[in-house]
C-alpha cells in the first residue's frame, strides 16, 4: 500500500525542538520530492518546506526560515523535519506530502503529526 | 509570493446540483494549478493537477478549469460525501501556497 506515516509530535514549551518523521512506503521514495504541509486549529493548509530528491535543494517559507530544516534519509525512506525557537502559533497538525512527478504539486499525504506549543 | 484567494468562504448546495468554486491568483501561475478536499478529521486528498486534470481514481463529477489568474472547481451532482473544505494551491512557484478553502455543505 502506498503511504506516508508521520510521527514525532508533541506538546513542547516556547523556545524548545521538536523532529518530525515521515516514512513513506509502496513507492520509491527517492525518487520524488517531499514537503511538509501544516494546518493550525480551524484554518487553512499552509506550505511549509520542500525538499529535491538528494536533498540538496531545500526550498521553506518565511515564517519558519531559519527555525525549521528539512531532511531526507533516502536509504531509510524517511523525511524530517527539524523545529528550533518553536512559538505557540508553530502549533499545527503537520502534514507530510509527497510531491508529484516533475511538478510540485502534493499527490499523496499522510495522516499528519500533532505539535503543540504551550507553556 | 502568490497569493490565492478562493471564493465563497462557504457555498451550500442541494443534493443532487452542482457547485462552483472560484480560486483567483495574485498573477500568472501559469495553469500550474492543483485542487483538494479536505473531509473533517481527515487529511487532504489531491483531486486536480494542471488545472483540468483528474487524479488517479477521481471520478468525472469533479471538473477543473480556468486558465491565467482565474480558476474554477466544479462538483456535479452533489452529494453527501462531497461534504468538505477544498482547497486551491498554485505550483508555479516557491513558496508554494494555498488559498483559504471554500467549506461545501448541503443545503
Amino acid at each position: 500500500e502506498v503511504q506516508l506515516l508521520e510521527s514525532g509530535g508533541d506538546l513542547v514549551q516556547p523556545g524548545g525542538s521538536l523532529r518530525l518523521s515521515c516514512v513513506g512506503s509502496g513507492f520509491p521514495f527517492s525518487n520524488f520530492y517531499m514537503s511538509w504541509v501544516r494546518q493550525a486549529p480551524g484554518k487553512g493548509l499552509e506550505w511549509v518546506s520542500g525538499i529535491s530528491l538528494s536533498g540538496g535543494t531545500v526550498k521553506t517559507v518565511d515564517s519558519v526560515k531559519g527555525r525549521f530544516i528539512v531532511s531526507r534519509d533516502n536509504s531509510q525512506n524517511t523525511l524530517f523535519l527539524q523545529m528550533n525557537s518553536l512559538r505557540v502559533d508553530d502549533t499545527a497538525l503537520y502534514y507530510c506530502a509527497k510531491m508529484g512527478p516533475g511538478n510540485w504539486y502534493l499527490d499523496l499525504w499522510g495522516r499528519g503529526t500533532l505539535v503543540i506549543v504551550s507553556s | 509570493e502568490i497569493v490565492m484567494t478562493q471564493s465563497p468562504a462557504t457555498l451550500s448546495v442541494s443534493p443532487g446540483e452542482t457547485a462552483t468554486l472560484s480560486c483567483r491568483a495574485s498573477q500568472s501561475v501559469n495553469g500550474y494549478l492543483a485542487w483538494y478536499q479536505q473531509k473533517p478529521g481527515q487529511a487532504p486528498r489531491f483531486l486536480i493537477y494542471g488545472a483540468s486534470s483528474r487524479a488517479t481514481g477521481v471520478p468525472a463529477k469533479f471538473s477543473g478549469s480556468g486558465s491565467v489568474t482565474e480558476f474554477s472547481l466544479t462538483i456535479t451532482s452533489l452529494q453527501s460525501e462531497d461534504v468538505a473544505i477544498y482547497y486551491c494551491q498554485q505550483y508555479n512557484s516557491w513558496p508554494l501556497t494555498f488559498g483559504g478553502g471554500t467549506r461545501v455543505d448541503l443545503k
